[in-house]
């Protein structure tokens, strides 16, 4: 149980255009998802935090209009880079929480690699 | 502010020997801790986690964690290590000082098991 998927798991794209990336919960409603960004040997980077049905809430340093969240079910959150450069290359990784008690957890998908040329 | 320090960067240790991978934290709450393994190209897989009672932790694959309060530390361990516990490993904290609050990781730590 408690699974999380991510589409694309790898998405090369050019500067300048935009990517969009899909976070499902497969066996359980998420009432909040999260999208972190890893950097090569670094920690998990906290970009934003979105609940079903509002708007996300975006980290300090986080351009809101750049990284597009869109949190429109119960079991989906999308993230689009937009107007995308190369240092937007990174490994996405999206995370859902059930909620209530079960918000302690964070179940994650397996990431997304972007490379923008 | 919360924080969590993992201060090795990379661990090695022999098969069958047993392992500990080092984790402090700062809350000015009540801690809630988590231990994440993740494996190369592969999302984070939760381990355990402390949210009260018994001080000693037990989780997945055999891991265990003790919270020490006065040391601030949660330090992962497990008796006899496998050459697949080869990983990445973070620790996480959440301060539960009342309304939800983000969880802060650590920066990793990778475990080498050597056979």
């Amino acid at each position: 149980g408690a699974v999380v998927s991510q589409h694309p798991s790898r998405v090369i794209c050019k500067s300048g255009t935009s990517v969009k990336i899909e976070c499902r919960s497969l066996d359980f409603q998420a009432t909040t998802m999260f999208w972190y960004r890893q950097f090569p040997k670094k920690s998990l980077m906290l970009m934003a935090t979105s609940n079903e049905g509002s708007k996300a809430t975006y980290e300090q340093g986080v351009e809101k209009d750049k990284f597009l969240i869109n949190h429109a079910s119960l079991t989906l959150s999308t993230l689009t880079v937009t107007s995308a450069h190369p240092e937007d290359s990174s490994f996405y990784i999206c995370s859902a929480s059930p909620g209530g008690r079960g918000l302690d957890e964070q179940y994650f998908g397996p990431g997304t690699r972007l490379t923008v040329t | 502010a919360q924080s969590v320090a993992q201060p090795e960067d990379q661990v090695n240790v022999a098969e069958g020997n047993p392992l500990t991978v080092k984790c402090t934290y700062s809350v000015s709450g009540n801690p809630y801790l988590f231990w994440y393994v993740q494996y190369p190209n592969r999302g984070l897989q939760f381990l355990l986690k402390y949210i009260t009672g018994d001080n000693l932790v037990k989780g997945s694959y055999g891991f265990e964690a003790e919270f020490n309060k006065s040391q601030t530390s949660f330090h992962l361990k497990k008796p006899s290590a496998l050459v697949s516990d080869s990983a990445l490993y973070f620790c996480a904290v959440r301060d539960h000082s009342g309304g939800y609050q983000k969880v802060t990781f650590g920066t990793g730590t990778k475990l080498q098991v050597i056979p």
